[in-house]
């Protein structure tokens, strides 16, 4: 019942750091999303994948990269990190459109 | 493409008080509806969902009714307790039909903190 994990959960980077946040989950979902929450804001999508191998960018994308080379796995790449990218990263999968999203505990970073 | 507008809060309540929080939206055709629950440190957890017009959500003693009326779809539960204390978040399909991939659009949150 592991559902979605994500890794780590706790960051600091310093500017111009690069990192990889995990994303994994064992449901056998063919959606995948990374979204990101900043104090008061909601939840902006960063990128999607609708399956292994298919990925595309969200409202927010600048400054990440993804890659999805399994159905159970969507990392979040970021290259060169920015104050602006200081957020709570969640993770979050869906078995079609319309059944909603089971989300990981999210990984919260800080830029400094 | 579809937009939601959520109360702004904070919402403070006391034990077994009545709990109502608003979500309107605009949308294309009639999309599923979803509220959402963050609990403190938490990820989000999908609470309840009406997937058309006149539906009713239900989950935990939390109910939502799906208004193509007034493009609502808001949260109401009786009886609130200590542990109902989070942030409720209402999403909706950013596009109509089978364009959206199951992206989702959120309201901003509702905090609500309930005291004894």
């Amino acid at each position: 019942n592991a559902g979605v994990t994500q890794t780590p959960k706790f960051r600091i980077l310093k500017i111009g750091q690069s990192m990889t946040l995990q994303c994994t989950q064992d449901m056998n979902h063919n959606y995948m999303y990374w979204y990101r929450q900043d104090p008061g804001m909601g939840l902006k999508l960063i990128y999607y994948s609708v399956g292994a191998g298919i990925t595309d960018k969200g409202e927010v994308p600048n400054g990440y990269n993804v890659s999805r080379s399994t159905t159970e796995d969507f990392p979040l790449r970021l290259e060169l990190a920015a104050p602006s990218q200081t957020s709570v990263y969640f993770c979050a999968s869906s078995r079609d459109q319309g059944y909603g999203y089971t989300f990981g505990s999210g990984t919260r970073l800080t830029v400094v | 493409g579809n937009s939601v507008t959520q109360m702004e809060g904070p919402v403070t309540l006391s034990e077994e008080a009545f709990l109502t929080i608003n979500c309107t939206y605009t949308a294309t055709g009639y999309p599923s509806l979803f509220w959402y629950v963050q609990y403190p440190g938490e990820g989000l957890q999908l609470l309840l969902k009406a997937t058309k017009a006149d539906d009713k959500g239900s989950n935990k003693g939390f109910e939502a009714t799906y208004r193509k009326e007034t493009t609502s779809f808001h949260l109401e539960k009786g009886s609130v307790q200590v542990s109902d204390s989070a942030v409720y978040f209402c999403a909706l399909p950013v596009n109509a039909g089978g364009t959206s991939y199951g992206k989702l659009t959120f309201g901003q949150g509702t905090i609500l903190t309930v005291h004894p």
